[in-house]
């Protein structure tokens, strides 16, 4: 059962590419977070959102942009990749219900910038 | 902002022994505490979560308890298995339906058969 999907597993960019990773989800749930994670640096917040067309910056949102036109789609735009935005990135949802709660990450994309 | 704080960074077990993994949070406003494991090359999941309404919760072999005074909340595994091997974070959350999630920078577990 399909909760979160993104885009790409794999992609591979040239530095100064524009390059569009989005995330689906099918469960209604507000919240969508894009994560970058690195070895040793754990999971790092680079945007959330927690409405359509809503979005709020994370710790590391530079060289990154997003957008949440509808609910189930959440997009982490890189304007002009760089050679250190190489990195496995991380679509989440969250739901908040009171006592319950779900909580699901997508697959990843690994992005190889050259 | 909320900024959460994971020790140890690895941690070795034997079969059999119990694992305590701990986090901090700064922000006294946090009041969700997921804990996510996460195998090589998948990825996380979560496994128990809490909310700051509680004091510990279990759920078979891992439990989770919160201090919301010390802002501090552990993972307890017991009786530990070779397949509890993984990757795990904490993270927490404030701001109520509309959260920030925020993660540690997590623990390598290695259960030695």
């Amino acid at each position: 059962d399909v909760k979160v999907t993104q885009s790409s597993r794999y992609l591979v960019k040239r530095t100064g590419e524009k390059v569009f990773l989005e995330c689906v989800q099918d469960m209604d749930h507000e919240n969508m977070f894009w994560y970058r994670q690195d070895p040793g640096l754990g999971l790092r917040l680079i945007y959330f959102s927690y409405d359509v067309k809503m979005k709020e910056k994370g710790d590391i949102p530079e060289g990154y942009s997003v957008s949440r036109e509808k609910k189930e789609r959440f997009s982490l735009i890189l304007e002009s990749a760089s050679t250190n935005q190489t990195s496995m990135y991380l679509c989440a949802t969250l739901l908040l219900a009171g006592a319950y709660n779900e909580q699901f990450f997508g697959p990843g994309t690994r992005l190889t910038v050259l | 902002g909320e900024n959460v704080e994971q020790h140890p960074s690895t941690l070795s077990v034997q079969e059999g022994d119990s694992a305590v993994i701990k986090c901090t949070y700064s922000d006294s406003a946090s009041n969700y505490f997921p804990w996510y494991k996460q195998e090589l090359g998948k990825r996380p999941q979560l496994i128990i979560d809490i909310r700051s309404n509680v004091g510990e919760k279990k759920d078979q072999r891992i439990a989770v308890t919160l201090n919301k005074t010390a802002k501090h909340f552990s993972l307890h595994i017991t009786e530990t298995q070779p397949e509890d091997s993984a990757v795990y974070f904490c993270a927490a959350i404030n701001g109520g339906s509309q959260g920030n999630l925020i993660f540690g920078k997590g623990t390598k577990l290695s259960v030695k058969p």
